[in-house]
């Protein structure tokens, strides 16, 4: 079936280093790829998304490219803030494969200190 | 627009009492989903509902029911509660289609079972 994973943390950073979070996934059909933040206390947000493979998603300053040959979606920021600190959630959506709702990689702590 | 709503927001159970967690969003969204959120698990889907009348289950539907007789709304009932049920729920809608289409997820509830 259908998996995600993602570098697990807590991935603690100082204020305006650079971040990586890696995503792979494993997909019977051509999934959709989804980066969803999820803050203290809160619902998860749609961070980005990329449809279809070479596909940038992008917002807020994260990107994420969608690459197929590595089966990759990694998460990188330019230089990340002190608000940035949440949980970060790769997912995909593979309607192809005949499966529906999202599968979920299991979450990435960032802390971001002044 | 409210979005997806959640009720309640907390609630405690005893082991084998029933309860029905609440979810509604105002988008017009045909799909509607509940997943659970458990440490290191990431989320996982419990059930799932393409319109109106038709639902179908996800990766961890044991000991939930769902039913979906509007379009806003989307319960999702503990027969029996279980300590296992301890848990983050979330429920999420968004409009049919490819697959690439964003979910929108509510606040969530937090569930603890004694």
């Amino acid at each position: 079936g259908d998996s995600v994973t993602q570098m697990e943390g807590p991935v603690t950073l100082s204020e305006e280093a650079f971040l990586t979070i890696n995503c792979t996934y494993t997909a019977t059909g051509y999934p959709s790829l989804f980066w969803y933040v999820q803050y203290p206390g809160e619902g998860l947000q749609l961070l980005l998304k990329a449809t279809k493979a070479d596909d940038k998603g992008s917002n807020k300053g994260f990107e994420a490219t969608y690459r197929k040959e590595t089966t990759s979606f990694h998460l990188e920021k330019g230089s990340v803030q002190v608000s940035d600190s949440a949980v970060y959630f790769c997912a995909l959506s593979d309607r192809g494969g005949g499966a529906d709702g999202l599968t979920f990689g299991k979450g990435t702590h960032l802390i971001i200190q002044p | 627009n409210a979005g997806v709503t959640q009720t309640p927001k907390f609630q405690v159970l005893k082991t084998g009492q029933s309860m029905t967690l609440q979810c509604a969003q105002d988008m017009n969204h045909e799909y509607m989903s509940w997943y659970r959120q458990d440490p290191g698990m990431g989320l996982r889907l419990i059930h799932y509902s393409v319109g109106a009348g038709i639902t179908d289950q996800g990766e961890v539907p044991n000991g939930y029911n769902v039913s979906r007789s509007t379009t806003e709304d989307f319960p999702l009932r503990l027969l029996s509660a279980a300590p296992s049920q301890t848990s983050v729920y979330f429920c999420a809608s968004r409009l049919s289609g490819s697959g690439g289409e964003t979910q929108y997820f509510g606040p969530g509830t937090r569930l603890l079972v004694l």
